[in-house]
Protein backbone atom coordinates (compact mmCIF):
# COMPACT_ATOMS: atom_id res chain seq x y z
CA UNK A 1 0.00 0.00 0.00
CA UNK A 2 0.97 3.60 -0.55
CA UNK A 3 2.97 5.39 2.39
CA UNK A 4 4.20 8.67 2.30
CA UNK A 5 6.41 9.76 5.80
CA UNK A 6 7.49 13.43 6.16
CA UNK A 7 10.41 14.34 8.09
CA UNK A 8 12.23 17.30 9.06
CA UNK A 9 9.84 19.19 10.67
CA UNK A 10 10.50 21.49 14.15
CA UNK A 11 11.26 24.86 15.25
CA UNK A 12 13.46 27.54 13.50
CA UNK A 13 13.80 31.10 13.98
CA UNK A 14 12.37 33.85 11.64
CA UNK A 15 14.37 34.26 9.00
CA UNK A 16 15.72 30.63 8.88
CA UNK A 17 15.60 27.36 7.19
CA UNK A 18 14.78 24.01 7.19
CA UNK A 19 14.49 20.98 4.46
CA UNK A 20 11.35 18.91 4.97
CA UNK A 21 11.45 15.16 2.91
CA UNK A 22 8.67 13.01 2.35
CA UNK A 23 9.46 9.29 1.74
CA UNK A 24 7.07 7.22 -0.41
CA UNK A 25 6.70 3.26 -1.16
CA UNK A 26 4.02 1.35 -2.34
CA UNK A 27 3.82 2.74 -5.82
CA UNK A 28 6.17 3.60 -8.78
CA UNK A 29 7.30 7.31 -7.39
CA UNK A 30 8.74 8.07 -10.92
CA UNK A 31 5.15 7.85 -12.67
CA UNK A 32 3.52 10.22 -10.18
CA UNK A 33 3.00 14.24 -9.17
CA UNK A 34 3.90 15.30 -5.64
CA UNK A 35 2.58 18.13 -3.99
CA UNK A 36 3.31 19.73 -0.62
CA UNK A 37 0.08 21.34 1.41
CA UNK A 38 0.27 22.76 4.42
CA UNK A 39 -2.17 23.82 7.70
CA UNK A 40 -2.02 26.70 10.12
CA UNK A 41 -3.00 25.71 13.38
CA UNK A 42 -7.18 25.96 12.98
CA UNK A 43 -6.81 27.02 9.95
CA UNK A 44 -7.54 25.35 6.07
CA UNK A 45 -6.25 23.38 3.67
CA UNK A 46 -3.51 25.48 1.53
CA UNK A 47 -1.58 24.27 -1.53
CA UNK A 48 2.32 24.87 -1.15
CA UNK A 49 3.70 23.49 -3.94
CA UNK A 50 4.02 20.75 -6.61
CA UNK A 51 6.38 18.83 -8.84
CA UNK A 52 5.91 16.93 -12.03
CA UNK A 53 6.94 12.99 -12.18
CA UNK A 54 9.96 13.83 -13.96
CA UNK A 55 10.72 17.20 -12.01
CA UNK A 56 10.78 18.90 -15.30
CA UNK A 57 7.34 21.57 -14.00
CA UNK A 58 7.58 22.62 -10.51
CA UNK A 59 4.40 25.35 -9.36
CA UNK A 60 4.76 27.46 -6.16
CA UNK A 61 2.07 29.18 -4.42
CA UNK A 62 2.50 33.16 -4.52
CA UNK A 63 2.78 33.09 -0.66
CA UNK A 64 6.27 31.15 -0.57
CA UNK A 65 7.49 32.08 -4.17
CA UNK A 66 11.35 32.93 -4.17
CA UNK A 67 11.74 31.40 -0.50
CA UNK A 68 10.62 27.48 -0.79
CA UNK A 69 11.80 24.93 -3.65
CA UNK A 70 10.22 22.00 -4.32
CA UNK A 71 12.66 19.03 -5.92
CA UNK A 72 12.57 15.44 -5.47
CA UNK A 73 14.92 12.30 -5.86
CA UNK A 74 13.18 9.38 -8.05
CA UNK A 75 16.73 6.94 -7.33
CA UNK A 76 15.41 7.43 -3.53
CA UNK A 77 11.74 7.88 -4.02
CA UNK A 78 11.74 11.08 -2.05
CA UNK A 79 10.47 14.61 -2.10
CA UNK A 80 11.57 17.97 -0.54
CA UNK A 81 10.77 20.93 0.59
CA UNK A 82 13.38 23.21 0.93
CA UNK A 83 11.92 26.13 2.82
CA UNK A 84 14.26 29.56 3.79
CA UNK A 85 13.31 32.98 4.69
CA UNK A 86 11.02 31.69 7.09
CA UNK A 87 8.31 33.73 8.91
CA UNK A 88 5.95 33.24 11.52
CA UNK A 89 3.13 32.70 9.24
CA UNK A 90 4.86 29.74 7.62
CA UNK A 91 4.34 27.78 10.82
CA UNK A 92 2.15 24.86 9.66
CA UNK A 93 1.56 21.16 9.08
CA UNK A 94 3.08 20.15 6.35
CA UNK A 95 1.66 17.18 4.00
CA UNK A 96 3.23 15.76 1.34
CA UNK A 97 0.77 14.24 -1.01
CA UNK A 98 0.51 12.14 -4.11
CA UNK A 99 -0.92 13.12 -7.19
CA UNK A 100 -3.22 10.37 -9.59
CA UNK A 101 -1.25 11.63 -12.79
CA UNK A 102 2.31 12.80 -13.79
CA UNK A 103 0.83 16.19 -14.39
CA UNK A 104 -1.35 18.61 -11.70
CA UNK A 105 -4.67 17.93 -12.00
CA UNK A 106 -5.47 19.09 -8.32
CA UNK A 107 -5.84 15.55 -6.82
CA UNK A 108 -4.24 14.53 -3.72
CA UNK A 109 -4.79 10.63 -3.90
CA UNK A 110 -2.57 9.64 -0.77
CA UNK A 111 -1.59 12.07 2.35
CA UNK A 112 1.27 11.81 4.48
CA UNK A 113 0.61 12.28 8.54
CA UNK A 114 2.18 15.33 8.22
CA UNK A 115 5.13 17.05 10.06
CA UNK A 116 4.76 20.36 12.33
CA UNK A 117 7.39 23.48 11.37
CA UNK A 118 7.03 25.74 13.78
CA UNK A 119 8.52 29.44 12.72
CA UNK A 120 9.02 31.56 16.25
CA UNK A 121 11.61 33.30 17.92
CA UNK B 1 -10.45 34.26 1.57
CA UNK B 2 -10.13 30.78 -0.50
CA UNK B 3 -10.31 30.49 -4.08
CA UNK B 4 -12.77 27.73 -3.73
CA UNK B 5 -16.30 28.67 -1.67
CA UNK B 6 -17.48 26.82 0.63
CA UNK B 7 -20.31 27.14 3.89
CA UNK B 8 -18.31 27.03 7.03
CA UNK B 9 -20.38 24.58 8.55
CA UNK B 10 -23.59 22.21 7.93
CA UNK B 11 -25.33 20.30 10.46
CA UNK B 12 -28.06 17.37 9.91
CA UNK B 13 -29.28 14.26 12.24
CA UNK B 14 -28.35 10.84 12.34
CA UNK B 15 -29.60 9.06 8.97
CA UNK B 16 -30.29 12.43 6.99
CA UNK B 17 -29.04 13.56 4.19
CA UNK B 18 -26.49 16.46 3.94
CA UNK B 19 -24.98 18.13 0.91
CA UNK B 20 -21.93 20.47 1.14
CA UNK B 21 -21.69 23.24 -2.10
CA UNK B 22 -18.16 24.07 -3.71
CA UNK B 23 -18.24 26.85 -6.18
CA UNK B 24 -15.81 28.39 -8.21
CA UNK B 25 -14.94 29.88 -12.04
CA UNK B 26 -14.13 29.00 -15.11
CA UNK B 27 -10.64 28.28 -14.38
CA UNK B 28 -10.55 26.03 -11.90
CA UNK B 29 -14.10 23.88 -11.08
CA UNK B 30 -15.20 24.71 -15.08
CA UNK B 31 -12.39 23.43 -16.57
CA UNK B 32 -10.79 21.03 -14.20
CA UNK B 33 -12.21 18.15 -12.48
CA UNK B 34 -13.25 18.31 -8.19
CA UNK B 35 -12.11 16.45 -5.60
CA UNK B 36 -13.17 16.11 -2.05
CA UNK B 37 -11.68 15.53 1.06
CA UNK B 38 -12.32 14.86 4.65
CA UNK B 39 -10.21 15.64 7.89
CA UNK B 40 -11.23 14.02 11.41
CA UNK B 41 -10.26 16.30 14.36
CA UNK B 42 -6.58 15.90 14.63
CA UNK B 43 -5.33 13.26 11.47
CA UNK B 44 -4.36 14.14 7.76
CA UNK B 45 -7.24 14.77 5.31
CA UNK B 46 -8.23 11.64 2.94
CA UNK B 47 -9.67 11.62 -0.21
CA UNK B 48 -13.16 11.10 -0.82
CA UNK B 49 -14.32 11.83 -4.33
CA UNK B 50 -11.92 12.47 -7.17
CA UNK B 51 -12.54 13.50 -11.22
CA UNK B 52 -15.87 14.86 -9.81
CA UNK B 53 -17.74 11.90 -8.48
CA UNK B 54 -15.31 8.73 -8.25
CA UNK B 55 -14.64 7.08 -4.54
CA UNK B 56 -11.67 5.52 -3.99
CA UNK B 57 -11.40 2.02 -3.06
CA UNK B 58 -13.06 1.84 0.71
CA UNK B 59 -15.56 5.03 0.70
CA UNK B 60 -18.31 4.10 0.99
CA UNK B 61 -21.21 4.40 -1.22
CA UNK B 62 -23.22 6.95 1.04
CA UNK B 63 -20.81 9.80 -0.12
CA UNK B 64 -21.43 11.11 -3.57
CA UNK B 65 -20.10 13.72 -5.96
CA UNK B 66 -21.29 16.04 -8.54
CA UNK B 67 -20.37 19.03 -10.67
CA UNK B 68 -22.06 21.46 -12.94
CA UNK B 69 -20.44 24.56 -14.34
CA UNK B 70 -18.41 26.11 -11.84
CA UNK B 71 -20.24 24.70 -9.06
CA UNK B 72 -19.59 21.02 -7.08
CA UNK B 73 -21.30 19.05 -4.45
CA UNK B 74 -20.86 16.81 -2.13
CA UNK B 75 -23.71 14.82 -0.71
CA UNK B 76 -23.91 12.07 2.17
CA UNK B 77 -26.63 10.03 2.86
CA UNK B 78 -27.25 8.10 6.09
CA UNK B 79 -25.21 10.62 8.32
CA UNK B 80 -23.69 8.98 10.88
CA UNK B 81 -21.55 10.46 13.80
CA UNK B 82 -18.38 9.22 12.55
CA UNK B 83 -19.13 11.56 9.61
CA UNK B 84 -18.25 14.43 11.63
CA UNK B 85 -15.41 16.07 9.79
CA UNK B 86 -14.17 19.12 8.07
CA UNK B 87 -14.86 18.57 4.60
CA UNK B 88 -12.80 20.25 1.63
CA UNK B 89 -13.14 20.70 -2.07
CA UNK B 90 -9.89 20.97 -4.33
CA UNK B 91 -8.84 20.99 -7.59
CA UNK B 92 -6.45 23.02 -10.33
CA UNK B 93 -6.73 26.41 -11.42
CA UNK B 94 -5.21 26.55 -14.61
CA UNK B 95 -4.79 30.63 -14.90
CA UNK B 96 -2.79 30.92 -11.53
CA UNK B 97 -0.95 27.58 -12.60
CA UNK B 98 -1.97 26.71 -8.58
CA UNK B 99 -3.80 23.68 -6.68
CA UNK B 100 -6.92 25.58 -5.17
CA UNK B 101 -9.01 24.32 -1.77
CA UNK B 102 -12.02 25.90 -0.26
CA UNK B 103 -12.26 27.31 3.02
CA UNK B 104 -13.82 23.79 4.21
CA UNK B 105 -17.07 23.11 5.72
CA UNK B 106 -17.50 21.87 9.47
CA UNK B 107 -19.90 19.12 9.74
CA UNK B 108 -21.99 18.75 12.66
CA UNK B 109 -24.36 15.47 13.35
CA UNK B 110 -26.82 16.50 15.61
Amino acid sequence: QVQLVESGGGVAQPGGSLRLSCAASGFIFSNYGMYWVRQSPGKGLEWVAFIQNDGSKKYNADSVKGRFTISRDNSKNTVYLQMNSLRTEDTAVYYCAKEIVYYASGTYYDWGQGTLVTVSS
Amino acid sequence: QSVLTQPPSVSAAPGQKVTISCSGSSSNIGNNRVSWYQQLPGTAPKLLIYENNKRPSGIPDRFSGSKSGTSATLGITGLQTGDEADYYCGTWDSSLSAGVFGGGTKLTVL
